[in-house]
């Protein structure tokens, strides 16, 4: 069974605080790695597709990177805004789709 | 652009029915894959389909099953249903790895 572990489960932060989440993944098998934000009675809206070892990216304030050898990627919030309260998602590409449980934000304004 | 498309978008049914629900995919994209999300848990794989084809199979009983049209559109049907399946059911449709996903179907089993 594919393991996708998500940490923490959830996170309150005051606006303008800097947040990180991780994401752990099995390190064989990878193909890529997706990051998605998924804010209530909304769709999943993707963020991030992430498939090189070392790969970072960046959409404004937040960014991500990818370790695909000792098989994690960290999601970085900076200056959260109470616009970033959502469930964070990561998802784990091999032969098929696996997500993790997610981390939920709440960003207090 | 239209994005992905549900239908319906909630709906009620007893235990031992049946149910079927709809995806439309955003135009051009030919991958769909389905999802079930319960109270709790994370989003669980059910299905993936590319061009008419089952790709890939979630660890889901045979009650659960899908199919994917010559036009991309995707059904999911659910037979004999249990309380448990009262779920979200969301749909997402890709192109070159990308994923769109609809606004889901929630499914109460009474």
């Amino acid at each position: 069974i594919l393991n996708v572990e998500q940490s923490p489960q959830s996170l309150h932060v005051q606006e303008g605080d800097s947040t990180n989440f991780t994401c752990s993944f099995p390190s064989s098998n990878f193909y890529a790695l997706h990051w998605y934000r998924w804010e209530t009675a909304k769709s999943p809206e993707a963020l991030f597709v992430m498939t090189l070892n070392g790969d970072e990216k960046k959409k404004g304030r937040i960014s991500a990177t990818l370790n695909t050898k000792e098989g994690y990627s960290y999601l970085y919030i900076k200056g959260s805004q109470p616009e970033d309260s959502a469930t964070y998602l990561c998802a784990f590409r091999g032969n098929k789709l696996v997500f993790g449980a997610g981390t939920i934000l709440r960003v207090k304004s | 652009k239209a994005g992905v498309t549900q239908t319906p978008r909630y709906l009620i049914k007893t235990r031992g029915q049946q149910v079927t629900l709809s995806c439309s995919p955003i135009s051009g994209h030919r991958s769909v894959s389905w999802y079930q999300q319960t109270p709790g848990q994370g989003l669980q794989f059910l299905f993936e389909y590319f061009s008419e084809t089952q790709r890939n199979k979630g660890n889901f009983p045979g009650r659960f099953s899908g199919r994917q049209f010559s036009n991309s559109r995707s059904e999911m049907n659910v037979s004999t249903l249990e309380l448990g399946d009262s779920a979200l059911y969301l749909c997402a449709s890709s192109l070159e790895g990308v994923m769109a996903f609809g606004a889901g179907s929630r499914l109460t089993v009474l």
